[in-house]
């Protein structure tokens, strides 16, 4: 079975902190999707990336920078200079087949909280 | 603004009663998906359309809970006699499956949050 797990419920920052949500997920599959999702206070999931299992280039856009690990089946987020537009709860998900139907299982996610 | 659009964005009801929430879909997204999210977890699989036909219902969805999408467009989400333990955020999101091998990525709306009292 497919399971996420964020261990970090909270984290609490100063703005321009750099600061690394961790993400390890379990799959059986081979072929799977990661993904991480931000929900700020409206409550919108904001889509941030999308990852294939095939892929284990590192991934930088801005101040976010991912890092996946198969061998550790790890997929970390990491944001630079911090700013308090950053405080949100932070989804990891994944999927695990792409062919057909594609269910998201998420993790519990983890409230980041940038002070300025 | 062409993102997923959720209405009501709240609903507070009291028990027995029945709610419908709505969702539009990104324009040209063929699949439609309702999760429901409670304080402090995330969210969850209910169900899940391609086009308009109903393709998976998680056992979350029990029989009090009936979803459409009748011309392949929009959906709807009806939650009849509702309970206390019903009170969540109701989040749609859409997706476009354009082939076997291709990935697609789940657009979610800003959610419907239903208390009921």
């Amino acid at each position: 079975a497919q399971k996420v797990t964020q261990a970090q419920t909270e984290i609490s920052v100063v703005e321009k902190e750099d600061v690394t949500l961790d993400c390890v997920y379990e799959t059986r599959d081979t072929t799977y999707y990661l993904f991480w999702y931000k929900q700020p206070p409206s409550g919108e999931l904001v889509f941030l990336i999308r990852r294939n299992s095939f892929d284990e280039q590192n991934e930088i856009s801005g101040r976010y920078s991912w890092n996946f690990q198969k061998s550790t089946s790890s997929f970390n987020f990491t944001i630079t200079a911090s700013q308090v537009v950053d405080s949100a709860v932070y989804f990891c998900a994944l999927s695990e087949t792409d062919t057909g139907f594609q269910k998201l299982v998420f993790g519990t996610g983890t409230r980041l909280l940038v002070s300025p | 603004d062409t993102g997923v659009s959720q209405n009501p964005r709240h609903k507070i009801t009291k028990r027995g009663q029945n709610v419908t929430f709505r969702c539009d879909p990104i324009s040209e997204h063929n699949r439609l998906y309702w999760y429901r999210q409670t304080l402090g977890q995330g969210p969850e699989f209910l169900t899940y359309f391609q086009n308009e036909a109903q393709l998976e219902k998680s056992r979350l969805l029990s029989d009090r809970f009936s979803a459409e999408r009748p011309k392949g467009s929009f959906s709807t989400l009806e939650i009849q006699r509702t309970e206390q333990g019903d009170s969540a955020m109701y989040l749609c999101a859409s997706s476009l499956r354009t082939g076997v091998t291709s990935g697609n990525t789940i657009y979610f709306g800003e959610g419907s949050w239903l208390t009921v009292v």
